[in-house]
């Protein structure tokens, strides 16, 4: 079974600071995502990443996929108390298009 | 609205009796997956459809049947559920697999006494 590593498990921070999630895996993704879920509900789609150095950006989020896809991480800037949830990322290996491995996830919590 | 939809949203039930948890999605997709998700475990997939008929094991398939027989639907069966199948289950459908965004349904507490 493959493993997708997150850290740090939890995080409780002030409104305004910066916060910085990682996802490594000792095997290369095909493809990388970072998921959002809030108590009571399903994960939310953020990103997929599938170039080896990709940056992308959603507003106060960025997320960078490793240049060697076995890593990624989700930066956010300025955090806000809305950003509170459960991070997770998902990983893809590439033997086939329906198997999804999650990482643990990082539960945030950003207090006003 | 596009959704996946799944019942019942919470259970309680007996150590050995059969139960079904239903998804239906109303997108047209291809892909569907059924996940458990426990503390400190994370999501763990159980098993997933590329299309109707075509059904594959996940990363935890033991104790759980699914079949997809319609595209829309993709239930999850429990033949003799035991305690340790008390979970958070979550269906989800994609329009075809992975990397393709995962809509997910909004859950099913699941509890075996």
């Amino acid at each position: 079974t493959q493993l997708l590593e997150q850290s740090p498990q939890f995080l409780s921070i002030q409104e305004g600071e910066n916060l910085t999630v990682y996802c490594n895996s000792s095997s290369v993704f095909s493809s990388l995502q970072w998921y959002r879920q809030e108590p009571g509900e399903g994960p939310v789609l953020l990103v997929t990443v599938v170039t080896g150095g990709e940056v992308k950006k959603l507003k106060r989020l960025t997320f960078q996929f490793g240049d060697a896809r076995k890593d990624s991480s989700l930066h956010i800037t300025a955090a806000q108390p809305g950003d509170t949830g459960l991070y997770l990322c998902a990983g893809d290996y590439g033997g086939s298009q329906g198997n999804l491995i999650f990482g643990k996830g990082t539960k945030l919590s950003v207090k006003p | 609205e596009a959704q996946v939809t799944q019942n019942p949203r919470y259970l309680i039930t007996v150590t050995g009796k059969k139960l079904t948890v239903t998804c239906s999605q109303n997108m047209n997709h291809e892909y569907m997956s059924w996940y458990r998700q426990d503390p400190g475990l994370g999501l763990r997939q159980i098993y997933y459809s590329m299309n109707v008929e075509v059904t594959d094991k996940g990363d935890v398939p033991e104790g759980y049947k699914v079949s997809r027989k319609e595209k829309r639907n993709f239930p999850l069966i429990l033949e003799s559920p035991s305690p340790n199948q008390t979970s958070l289950y979550f269906c989800a459908s994609s329009y075809k697999g992975v990397p393709d965004t995962q809509y997910f349904g909004p859950g099913t507490r699941l509890t075996v006494l």
